[in-house]
């Protein structure tokens, strides 16, 4: 089966500007995570969607930081405006959670941000 | 507070040598615990988690982890590395609700000598 998708693959953005991620997560895939990994720490969740709806968003900062998953499919990650501090890599996990099924994740390779 | 510690940052053995990596936590309630796996370039992949029962968990590839609840440690072992296993390794915990609700520890390096 198809993995869980992301592009692009690298940014590189000056401070105060924009930048969007984009995450397809595996098909069928009710959940899906936006996650922060800053070099030399683990990831820091960001963001739950389940369908279409958030589920947790308490780690996002809003003033900066959005994201919307319209259809409950695709997601994007949108920082305006972007601070030195946001250079990272952000992942996009998914997840199948049925009955009696235990939730597994999969990562998304991630995008590299570099905020110059 | 909740958090997860992984106490080596890098460390380095010999192919075919035994590996054990840290791992302790904090946590006020019985964990969920997950080792996952980051290769260069590619996302996490997980290796074997921890709910409850035997406290001597088999995963993927060879490794293992054992969960002390005394020590508040789940350390993750492997008999004999292969250089594939080079890699960095994030311990996680699950504060609650669905398993992506992870705190990771800063993670640990693995470089294999030949």
């Amino acid at each position: 089966e198809a993995g869980v998708a992301q592009s692009p693959r690298y940014k590189i953005i000056e401070k105060r500007q924009s930048v969007a991620f984009w995450c397809n997560p595996i098909s069928g895939h009710a959940t899906l995570y936006w996650y922060q990994q800053i070099l030399g720490q683990g990831p820091k969740l960001l963001i739950q969607f389940q369908n279409n709806g958030v589920v947790d968003d308490s780690q996002l900062p809003k003033d900066r930081f959005s994201a919307e998953r319209l259809k409950g499919v695709d997601s994007t990650l949108k920082i305006q405006p972007a601070k030195l501090e946001d250079s990272a890599v952000y992942l996009c996990a998914s997840s199948l959670m049925g009955p009696g099924q235990p939730e597994k994740l999969f990562f998304g390779s991630g995008t590299q941000l570099s905020v110059l | 507070a909740q958090s997860v510690t992984q106490p080596d940052i890098h460390i380095t053995v010999s192919e075919g040598a035994s590996l054990e990596l840290r791992c302790n936590y904090s946590y006020g309630a019985t964990p969920y615990l997950f080792w996952y796996v980051q290769s260069p370039g590619q996302g996490l992949q997980l290796l074997l988690k921890y709910f409850s029962g035997d406290t001597l968990v088999q995963g993927i590839k060879g490794f293992e982890a054992e969960f002390k609840r005394s020590q508040s440690s789940f350390n993750l072992r492997k008999p004999s590395v292969h250089w594939s296993d080079a890699a960095e390794y994030f311990c996680a915990l699950n504060y609650g609700g669905s398993q992506g609700n992870l705190i990771f520890g800063k993670g640990t390096k693995l470089s294999v000598k030949p």
